[in-house]
């Protein structure tokens, strides 16, 4: 079974600080994993998915994440935040032909 | 193009009572899914369609049912509501059959049940 752990429910930096959302997964097979985000009272858009190949995935809104496999781990980063990019953000995982595991979502705070 | 589109955006019942929410998508996809959150649970399956005429159970099917009705619809049913059902419901598709497609998903149904 596949899994998805990630560290910290609520994180707040401050305006230009970077930003690192943590996500380590649990999977038997190759991995596919994905960032999603949701903005308040919206549903979810994807950030960025690793499926192969280069182990960094640049996103879109200047987010990116690398897939560490001896970590087991795809950290979402930005190198300085802005406002807007207050949301709850989600990772998951599948194996490309299982249903995606979302983790818990971490919510981001962005303090001016 | 409206995207992925869900009915009602709120909804109260009383235990026992049935509702169908509704889904709908302009995008031609062939698979959509019903999802469900709750605070500190992150999304939770519950039905999918890969593709017109075929439905599968989640991971929490129990007490649901759904009918996708046609490419574009996909509705999910509660027959006799519970407290439990309290929650937020997500309705996506994608465009692919496969797991790796981006899913789109509406903006929600906030559903009590009191």
């Amino acid at each position: 079974a596949q899994s998805v752990t990630q560290l910290g429910s609520h994180v707040s930096v401050s305006e230009g600080a970077l930003v690192l959302l943590r996500c380590n997964y649990s999977s038997s097979v190759p991995p596919y994993l994905f960032w999603y985000v949701q903005y308040p009272n919206q549903g979810l858009q994807l950030l960025l998915k690793y499926t192969t190949g280069a182990t960094l995935v640049k996103g879109i809104n200047g987010f990116e994440a690398e897939f560490k496999k001896s970590e087991t781990s795809f950290h979402l980063t930005k190198p300085s935040a802005h406002m807007s990019d207050a949301a709850e953000y989600f990772c998951a995982v599948n194996s490309g032909n299982t249903p995606l595991v979302f983790g818990k979502g971490t919510r981001l705070s962005v303090i001016a | 193009n409206a995207g992925v589109t869900q009915t009602p955006k709120f909804q109260v019942l009383k235990t026992g009572q049935s509702m169908t929410l509704q889904c709908a998508q302009d995008m031609n996809h062939n698979s959509m899914y019903w999802y469900r959150q709750d605070p500190g649970m992150g999304l939770r399956l519950i039905y999918y369609s890969a593709s017109e005429g075929t439905t599968d159970k989640g991971e929490v099917p129990n007490g649901y049912n759904v009918s996708r009705l046609n490419k574009r619809e996909f509705s999910l049913r509660l027959e006799s509501a519970a407290p439990s059902q309290t929650s937020v419901y997500f309705c996506a598709s994608s465009g692919g059959t496969g797991w790796l497609y981006e899913q789109y998903f509406g903006p929600g149904t906030r559903l009590t049940v009191t």
